[in-house]
């Protein structure tokens, strides 16, 4: 098992440039997330989706979109970038949400 | 609302001694609490967690927390603690909401290990 994948690694963009973060999961997990970390913030919930076929904000969703395209798949896209949106970004899964959450490795996007 | 507040940025200690990392959380019900590690450039991994039962329990890598309902805290420790210890600490709290389950992340606390 991969566990959570996500990609890319790394990414530099544009203020004004689009872009979209894959993630993937091999676990069969029901529900998906997407947080941001900032230094001395910890994470921040963008959006999740507690299951195939629905999405939902969390505490940061602006300037963000996300598509749960499958159960699988949980993707994050980024319309117009701005350099606020700076920051490390993982995504995580987890089962029925109430139990443990499996992160991935992270995207780093740095926006100048 | 879910609160969780970590009130040390960083702590250090020596390879050898005791740890204790504190955590004091905000929710109305008994909450779903967490302990995650991340090392280095890495994900979060989980160490342990609370739902119900045994206020102390036991997680991976020696670690072990105690959920005190009165103190709204939910602090990790570890009898001796090794240079691989170093990492960033997040402790969470969790909760049912409409429409699924939140979990809300501290700040995290940096541990700094020095021989």
């Amino acid at each position: 098992n991969a566990g959570v994948t996500q990609t890319p690694k790394f990414q530099v963009l544009k203020t004004g440039q689009s872009m979209t973060l894959q993630c993937a999961q091999d676990m069969n997990h029901n529900s998906m997330y997407w947080y941001r970390q900032d230094p001395g913030m910890g994470l921040r919930l963008i959006y999740y989706s507690a299951s195939e076929g629905t999405t939902d904000k969390g505490e940061v969703p602006n300037g963000y979109n996300v598509s749960r395209l499958n159960k699988r798949e949980f993707s994050l896209r980024l319309e117009s970038a701005a350099p606020s949106q700076t920051s490390v970004y993982f995504c995580a899964s987890s089962d029925w949400g109430r139990e443990t959450q499996y992160f991935g490795p992270g995207t780093r996007l740095l926006v100048l | 609302a879910q609160s969780v507040t970590q009130p040390d940025i960083h702590i250090t200690v020596s390879e050898g001694a005791s740890l204790e990392l504190r955590c004091n959380y905000s929710y109305g019900a008994t909450p779903y609490l967490f302990w995650y590690v991340q090392s280095p450039g890495q994900g979060l991994q989980l160490l342990l967690k609370y739902f119900s039962g045994d206020t102390l329990v036991q997680g991976i890598k020696g670690f072990e927390a105690e959920f005190k309902r009165s103190q709204s805290s939910f602090n990790l420790r570890k009898p001796s603690v090794h240079w691989s210890d170093a990492a960033e600490y997040f402790c969470a709290v969790g909760a049912i909401h409409t429409g699924g389950f939140k979990t809300i992340f501290g700040a995290g606390t940096r541990l700094f290990v020095k021989a």
